[in-house]
């Protein structure tokens, strides 16, 4: 079946630690994006990628590392930079072209103990 | 600046009755999407719309898109419980490449038998 994995789906994080959450696509989509989630809140664009080896800041970069090594995979790094990390974590895909839909993983909750 | 604005926020509503959820956005769009959230899981597409004019309707929801007022409309038809979710709308921005999208807060929509 196609989709976007996203893992884990609970991440525990220490205070000054850096996690990295996964999302792998078996679309053969070219773009990908993470997006953050707070509690009774729209979606954030953190960064999105429409090129293997490129990717750009959205609108809540600071503290947060991406890298586009592959095509299906897009993992974003959450640094000890970012003071509150706790949210609720959305990747997604799609084809370049327009008047296509975006794809949606089934998130990560992350949570700082 | 890029907004989209839902409204209301939280809707309350008795089943069997009708409503409308409301999408306002800053400036002109390629592309509105309505999506659905259930608690603690990721988005559900729901409609697409592309065109001005543009009506789409997929059982008790109908979504509308007049682009020269800016403002997309979803509305309820007869609500029953299972209805209650999370909607979102999001707009894909003239000049934002691919699909990225600016979310509005949502709207937390609560029937009750």
């Amino acid at each position: 079946d196609g989709g976007i994995t996203q893992s884990p789906k609970y991440l525990f994080r220490k205070e000054g630690q850096n996690v990295t959450l996964s999302c792998e696509q078996n679309l053969n989509h070219d773009a990908m994006y993470w997006y953050r989630q707070d509690p009774g809140q729209g979606l954030r664009l953190i960064y999105y990628s429409q090129i293997v080896n490129d990717f750009q800041k959205g609108d809540i970069a600071e503290g947060y590392s991406v890298s586009r090594e592959k095509k299906e995979s897009f993992p974003l790094t959450v640094t000890s930079a970012q003071k509150n990390p706790t949210a609720f974590y959305l990747c997604a895909s799609s084809p370049l072209w327009m008047n296509t839909e975006a794809f949606f993983g089934q998130g990560t909750r992350l949570t700082v103990v | 600046e890029l907004k989209v604005e839902q409204n209301p926020l939280f809707l309350s509503m008795q089943e069997g009755k009708n409503y409308t959820i409301y999408c306002n956005y800053s400036t002109t769009s390629d592309r509105l999407y309505w999506y659905r959230q259930d608690p603690g899981k990721s988005l559900e597409s729901l409609f697409v719309l592309l065109s001005n004019g543009a009506v789409k309707q997929e059982g008790r929801l109908m979504a509308s898109l007049d682009t020269k007022a800016r403002l997309s409309t979803l509305h309820i038809t007869a609500a029953v419980h299972d209805l209650s979710a999370t909607y979102f709308c999001a707009v894909a921005f003239s000049g934002n490449a691919g699909n990225m999208l600016t979310f509005g807060g949502g709207t937390r929509l609560m029937v009750k038998p």
